[in-house]
């Protein structure tokens, strides 16, 4: 059972970026997913959550209107479109799995991926 | 939105020490909450969830508690993979808040 995100890298301030998450060993699409992500020296920052029906999305006020959460179930696939990115955006952004149905903790993460935003 | 506050921020401690992290919060959240560990350039791991429920492969000396607003976490005896940064989340409601997070450092 495990997490692996891809996409991070090097993108310019007002710049878009999408980030990926791939799920193996369990289905993705039976449960909620979420990224939290961690600036450079900083603590933890939950940045959203989609729910496995995708039927509902919470978004940080940080991130709300940038960033969409979205599924392709066929894929076990998840994905982080961002959207006119601010040097604030800079991070590790880590997904995972949010078993809110069953109990109250996120129990597996991605090893996590780099965003920079700079010019 | 829910407010955790962490305490302390940081502690020395020695191997073989018992030590309390708490993690109080701005209104109630039932049993809503966890507890994670995080090594430096890791991602954060699972340690107690349902507020004081031990995770599959956790070890015992890890535990928590929970009394009203108030959550805690207790080492038992500290042992040197012990130490690391601590987190408390709360899955009361969204947004799904953390603590500050707690260092531990070695004494």
């Amino acid at each position: 059972v495990q997490l692996v995100e891809s996409g991070g890298g090097l993108v310019q301030p007002g710049g878009s970026l999408r980030l990926s998450c791939a799920g193996s060993g369990f289905t993705l699409s039976s449960y909620t997913v979420s990224w939290v992500r961690q600036a450079p020296g900083k603590g933890l920052e939950w940045v959203s959550s989609l729910s496995s029906s995708s039927s509902d999305m919470y978004y940080a006020d940080s991130v709300k209107g940038r960033f969409t959460m979205s599924r392709d179930n066929a894929k076990n696939l998840l994905s982080l479109q961002m959207t006119s990115l601010r040097a604030e955006d800079t991070a590790v952004y880590y997904c995972a799995r949010d078993p809110a149905d069953y109990y109250y903790g996120m129990d597996v993460w991605g090893q996590g991926t780099t965003v920079i935003v700079s010019s | 939105a829910i407010q955790l506050t962490q305490s302390p921020s940081s502690l020395s401690a020695s191997v073989g020490d018992r030590v309390t992290i708490t993690c109080r919060a701005s209104q109630g959240i039932s049993t809503a909450l966890a507890w994670y560990q995080q090594q430096p350039g890791k991602a954060p791991k699972l340690l107690i969830y349902d507020a004081s429920r031990l995770q599959s492969g956790v070890p015992s000396r890890f535990s928590g508690r929970q009394f009203g607003t108030e959550c805690t976490l207790t080492i038992s005896s500290l042992q040197p993979e012990d130490f690391a940064t601590y987190y408390c989340q709360q899955f009361h409601n969204y947004p799904r808040t953390f603590g500050q997070g707690t260092k531990l450092e070695i004494k």
